[in-house]
């Protein structure tokens, strides 16, 4: 399997504009998680999926932000729109089951100016 | 809420000696605990699982303790490489337990010198 696969991996926007990170998981794994990294806050989860199923969206920042998960190979987040505090390296993790290890993908570092 | 605290400083260790990063939480107890790697551009890498019910766990020369009663997991790396050199995060998981939901500590990065 090639991993979990992100696109872009770079991403520059200007304020304002509506932003679509992608993302595709393992084979065959349940759960999908969608995680926010900067110097300050570190590591931060956003929403997480079980089945295609949105479980828990408590760390999503904002209205501004919105994801979904189509199918079982396939999941967004969007921003829109979106501002330069939204800066920074957005990463999908997918994982078999609960209490197993997390697969991340590449990233994507977004900049919005 | 649950936090973890790594230390934020920089772990600077000479080639071939044993490395040990801390991570410290407060409140509750997690179900387990993991480790993870993370090389600059790239995203964090699985290295490490321990459970609540265990004390020790190895893995090569990587070993983690897991002290309930300290709230406190070690990471040692032995007999260390200059391409240990990274960051190294913690995560913890977020009741309610089994869901596989995950906070992380925001890292330590180590460097080893030849």
């Amino acid at each position: 399997d090639a991993g979990v696969i992100q696109s872009p991996r770079h991403e520059v926007t200007e304020m304002g504009q509506e932003v679509t990170l992608r993302c595709k998981p393992i084979s065959g794994h349940d759960y999908l998680f969608w995680y926010r990294q900067t110097m300050m806050r570190g590591l931060e989860l956003l929403i997480y999926f079980n089945n295609n199923v949105p479980i828990d969206d408590s760390g999503m920042p904002e209205d501004r932000f919105s994801a979904k998960m189509p199918n079982a190979s396939f999941s967004t987040l969007k921003i829109q729109p979106s501002e330069p505090r939204d800066s920074a390296v957005y990463f999908c993790a997918s994982s078999r089951r609960q209490n197993t290890e997390a697969f991340f993908g590449q990233g994507t570092r977004l900049t919005v100016v | 809420s649950q936090k973890i605290e790594q230390n934020s400083e920089a772990l600077n260790i000479q080639e071939g000696k044993t490395a040990t990063l801390t991570c410290n939480y407060t409140n509750y107890s997690p179900a387990y605990l993991q480790w993870y790697r993370q090389d600059p551009g790239r995203g964090p890498v699985f290295l490490l699982l321990i459970r609540e019910n265990e004390k020790e766990k190895r893995k090569e020369r990587l070993k983690v303790t897991f002290d309930t009663t300290l709230k406190q997991s070690l990471f040692h790396i032995t007999a260390s490489q200059p391409a240990d050199s990274a960051t190294y995060l913690c995560a913890l998981d977020i009741p309610p337990s089994n869901t596989g939901k995950l906070i992380f500590g925001q890292g330590t990065t180590l460097q080893v010198k030849p």
